[in-house]
């Protein structure tokens, strides 16, 4: 199995602020990695795909970054809207989430 | 855009099948650009990939629940669906279906919590 590690696990930040959150995978999966977005009550919705690809309609201020073990997930800007929990997926292997990233109010 | 909407009994008994059907529209099943998913998520707690079935019925299940799934498609009503045996408390999670390209999901319903519980 591949096992997926975030962190932090949790993120306070403020309105504005550039926020990178980090996966690390325990074998190399190239760049099978996807990022999700998820809010209180409600399902995942896909941000980033193939490590870097932004999906269709997801705000710019999202980019991803990596390749083999170390991944990254950037906003550049921190919106209200963006309060979630974020979590990395690697499909190189069958799939495997992430434990998740909250990212909170400071 | 795919929509997708899980249905089946909120609560279902210890040692008994749980049961779930996704409805698709927007894409035709059969139209092999996705694969088609099953994620479940425990109260609090993070995402678990249970598994994929393809249009033609190849199957990929998760190694730690793959002796209790069995995943099946109706193309005819656009549907795809789970049974998971021999459920515990440990299986009550939120059950979600998702569209699946190269593996990550892009479209997810809007999830179905269920609970195993006497």
């Amino acid at each position: 199995d591949i096992q997926m590690t975030q962190s932090p696990s949790t993120l306070s930040a403020s309105v504005g602020d550039r926020v990178t959150i980090t996966c690390r995978a325990s074998h190399s999966i190239s760049s099978w990695l996807a990022w999700y977005q998820q809010k209180p009550g409600k399902a995942p919705k896909l941000l980033i795909y193939k490590a870097s690809s932004l999906q269709g309609g997801v705000p710019s201020r999202f980019s991803g970054y990596g390749s083999g073990t170390e991944f990254t997930l950037t906003i550049s800007s921190l919106q209200p809207d963006d309060f979630a929990t974020y979590y990395c997926q690697q499909f190189h292997s069958y799939s495997t989430f992430g434990q998740g990233t909250k990212v909170e109010i400071k | 855009q795919v929509q997708l909407q899980e249905s089946g009994p909120g609560l279902v008994k210890p040692s008994q099948t749980l049961s779930l059907t996704c409805t698709v529209s927007g894409e035709s099943i059969s139209g092999g650009d996705h694969y088609w998913s099953w994620i479940r998520q425990h109260p609090g707690k993070g995402l678990e990939w249970v598994g994929y079935i393809y249009y033609s019925g190849n199957t990929y299940y998760s190694p730690s629940l793959r002796s209790r799934i069995t995943m099946s498609v109706d193309t005819s009503k656009n549907q795809f669906s789970l049974k998971l045996s021999s459920v515990t408390a440990a299986d009550t999670a939120v059950y979600y279906c998702a569209s699946t390209k190269l593996l990550f999901f892009d479209n997810w319903g809007q999830g179905t919590l269920v609970t195993v519980s006497s």
